[in-house]
């Protein structure tokens, strides 16, 4: 069965620090594989994604992911903070035959002390 | 360009009633997709409409029934409710299931949060 993990549940950094948010996904194809942050009360928005082609990919806001395929992991970046940046982070992942559903991690919160 | 609205916001059922939620999805997404996120866990598909026919659902009883118009809106029914349907409903649209949804992702709504007491 496909199954998204997100390992750590709460994260803090310091304004400015760098960021990683670590993702691992159980599934034997070629995945869709995506990030969502969600801020409190509200619904999900898409910061970046990876369909084929180059692993590095580029986002909004400053974000970017790297799919490596030996590892089952797409995790997120950020080379320096912002409070802003305060949220719900989700990892999805998609593929071919997974009956048009997304799999989603159970989030990573995160905080930005300044 | 028009994002994903739905409607209400907020709802509070009793336990047994029946309740509808509604989506209508971005301009020119032909394509709905509802979850369903329960207090500090990530979205859970529920299922899909094209074409305003379903076309794919994840692990919910029947009870949980949608409908997708001509316009590509849709609405999420839910009978017989019970406490743990209490949760925030998100629809999502896309430009069609499938391989264009791996390319294009979901665009969510900020979901209905529903409460059963």
């Amino acid at each position: 069965a496909q199954s998204v993990t997100q390992p750590d549940i709460h994260i803090t950094v310091s304004e400015g620090a760098s960021l990683e948010l670590r993702c691992n996904y159980s599934y034997g194809a070629t995945p869709y594989l995506f990030w969502y942050v969600q801020s409190p009360g509200q619904g999900l928005q898409l910061l970046l994604k990876y369909f084929s082609g180059d692993t590095l990919v580029q986002g909004i806001k400053g974000f970017e992911a790297e799919f490596k395929r030996s590892q089952s992991s797409f995790n997120l970046r950020k080379p320096s903070v912002h409070w802003s940046d305060a949220a719900e982070y989700f990892c999805a992942v998609g593929a071919l035959n997974t009956g048009n559903q997304f799999y989603f991690g159970t989030g990573t919160s995160l905080t930005v002390i300044p | 360009e028009t994002g994903v609205t739905q409607s209400p916001t907020h709802l509070i059922k009793t336990r047994g009633q029946q309740v509808t939620l509604r989506c209508s999805s971005q301009s020119g997404h032909n394509t709905v997709s509802w979850y369903q996120q329960a207090l500090g866990q990530g979205p859970q598909f529920i299922f899909q409409y094209y074409r305003e026919e379903e076309n794919g659902r994840g692990n919910f009883p029947p009870r949980f029934s949608g409908l997708q118009f001509p316009n590509y809106s849709s609405e999420l029914n839910v009978n017989a409710l019970e406490l743990d349907d209490s949760a925030l409903y998100l629809c999502a649209s896309s430009l069609g299931g499938g391989v264009l949804q791996g390319l294009y992702g979901y665009t969510f709504g900020s979901g209905t949060r529903l409460t059963v007491v």
